[in-house]
């Protein structure tokens, strides 16, 4: 089955800075590849998503990237700001079929 | 976005009890919803994938038998934790998949097992 492996576990960043969340998937099938981002004690919310007919996605200051060759995606975050401090899950499922997330990056932006 | 709600938001129960938590789509309806178990600074593991009008599938691992879901309507699910035990205590959270794909999350359940 799907494996997710995502890095770092936590992240420290100053605010303004850019931070960026690397997951690695191991089934060639996924096809869908959501984020996450969950407060304490709050439930996740989707923030960026990226299907597999596209390298890359861009919101505002959220950005995502997938390497189908290489099996890894990864979100990036600019101009970094306290509120977004809060935890972040990469995920990957084969459309329609159950997710799997990765295990979770602790992102901290201080001011 | 679609809206999920779970109930209750917190539970304390005596071990040997069972608790019944509640998913429910409030603006759409949702053939499948899933159910997790997050601990705490952990990721959302995989409980059981939910469709309506059919039995639940478990993740391997994962007691059928301690955690019953039902799924009897297009926008409610049931997970019915049998027989608390301390060890079953846990953030407990529901998604439901909206007809786009995307997938919306309940609140969460905290369960505590005295």
């Amino acid at each position: 089955g799907e494996n997710v492996e995502q890095h770092p576990s936590t992240l420290s960043v100053q605010e303004g800075d850019s931070a960026v969340i690397k997951c690695t998937y191991s089934d060639s099938a996924s096809n869908y590849f959501p984020w996450y981002k969950q407060e304490l004690g709050k439930r996740p919310q989707l923030i960026i998503d990226i299907r597999s007919n596209v390298g890359e996605k861009k919101d505002q200051r959220i950005a995502v990237t997938l390497n189908k060759t290489a099996k890894h995606f990864s979100l990036h975050i600019t101009e970094t700001q306290p509120e977004d401090s809060a935890v972040y899950f990469c995920a990957a499922s084969i459309q329609g079929n159950k997710l799997v997330f990765g295990a979770g990056t602790i992102l901290r932006v201080k001011s | 976005g679609a809206v999920v709600s779970q109930h209750p938001s917190r539970v304390i129960c005596k071990s040997g009890t069972s608790v019944k938590i509640e998913c429910r789509s409030l603006d759409f309806q949702a053939t499948t919803m899933f159910w997790y178990r997050q601990f705490p600074k952990k990721s959302l593991m995989l409980m059981a994938t939910s469709n309506e009008g059919s039995k639940a599938t478990y993740e391997q691992g994962v007691e059928k038998d301690k955690f019953l879901i039902n799924h009897a309507s297009l926008t409610l699910s049931t997970l019915t934790v049998t027989s608390a035990h301390p060890e079953d205590s846990s953030f407990y959270i529901c998604s439901a998949r909206e007809y786009t794909g995307e997938l919306f999350f309940g609140e969460g359940s905290r369960l505590t097992v005295l």
